[in-house]
């Protein structure tokens, strides 16, 4: 049974520019919630999407937005990158019961210089 | 708010012994509780969940108990072993029906052999 798989695994990208970041769930899940890792702030939640709908929302700033796919695949993207974005950038699946039995992927490491 | 905190940041004991980590949580409105362990460079392996009206769960050597009323969690680790090496995290679920979790800011464990 294959697991929740993130792309890309790793990317560098300078400040200004825009980053998208894929991730599949694993088959038959229809949640996909996404996190931020940071040294700083440890990991905070950003969104999740059920059923192709945004069913919750972190709090960050409107520069970081996301979606999903009828096949349940997410993307999200960050626009006009700063430093501080530079984080592990984690996504999980689940059936989206609410009982949070999260599978979570190896994540996406963005740098930002 | 919820807010999950996790004391101490690090802990390095010797192979063989047992140990216990700890995890509290502002708002006792919780659905469940679980424990992840991270290791470098991964994702995020769920340990054990403990649902709100529960108050231990147990797998092989890890036990984690709950305690709703005080807003404290232990996961507690028995005969450790040099793979039990890893960041341990704590995560709150507030809501039924999304599957939202606030992590605390982890514990890094090593074991020394």
């Amino acid at each position: 049974k294959a697991g929740v798989t993130q792309t890309p695994r790793y990317l560098i990208k300078t400040r200004g520019q825009q980053v998208t970041l894929s991730c599949s769930p694993i088959s038959g899940h229809r949640s996909v919630s996404w996190y931020q890792q940071t040294p700083g702030q440890g990991l905070q939640f950003l969104f999740e999407y059920f059923s192709e709908t945004q069913r919750n929302k972190g709090n960050f700033p409107g520069r970081f937005s996301g979606r999903q796919f009828s096949n349940s695949r997410s993307e999200m993207n960050v626009s006009t990158l700063e430093l501080g974005d530079s984080a592990l950038y984690l996504c999980a699946s689940s059936f989206g019961s609410g009982a949070n039995v999260l599978t979570f992927g190896a994540g996406s490491r963005l740098t930002v210089l | 708010k919820q807010e999950v905190t996790q004391i101490p940041a690090a802990l390095s004991v010797p192979e063989g012994e047992n140990l216990v980590l700890n995890c509290s949580f502002t708002d006792s409105a919780i659905y469940n509780l679980q424990w992840f362990r991270q290791d470098p460079g991964k994702g995020l392996t769920s340990l054990l969940l403990i649902q709100s009206s529960q108050r231990e769960q147990t797998s092989g050597r890890l036990n984690a108990s709950l305690d709703k009323s005080s807003g404290r969690s232990t996961l507690y680790i028995a005969a450790s072993q040099p793979g039990d090496s890893a960041t341990y995290l704590c995560a709150v679920g507030s809501n039924f029906g999304n599957e939202k979790l606030t992590f605390g800011t982890g514990t890094r464990l090593t074991i020394i052999p």
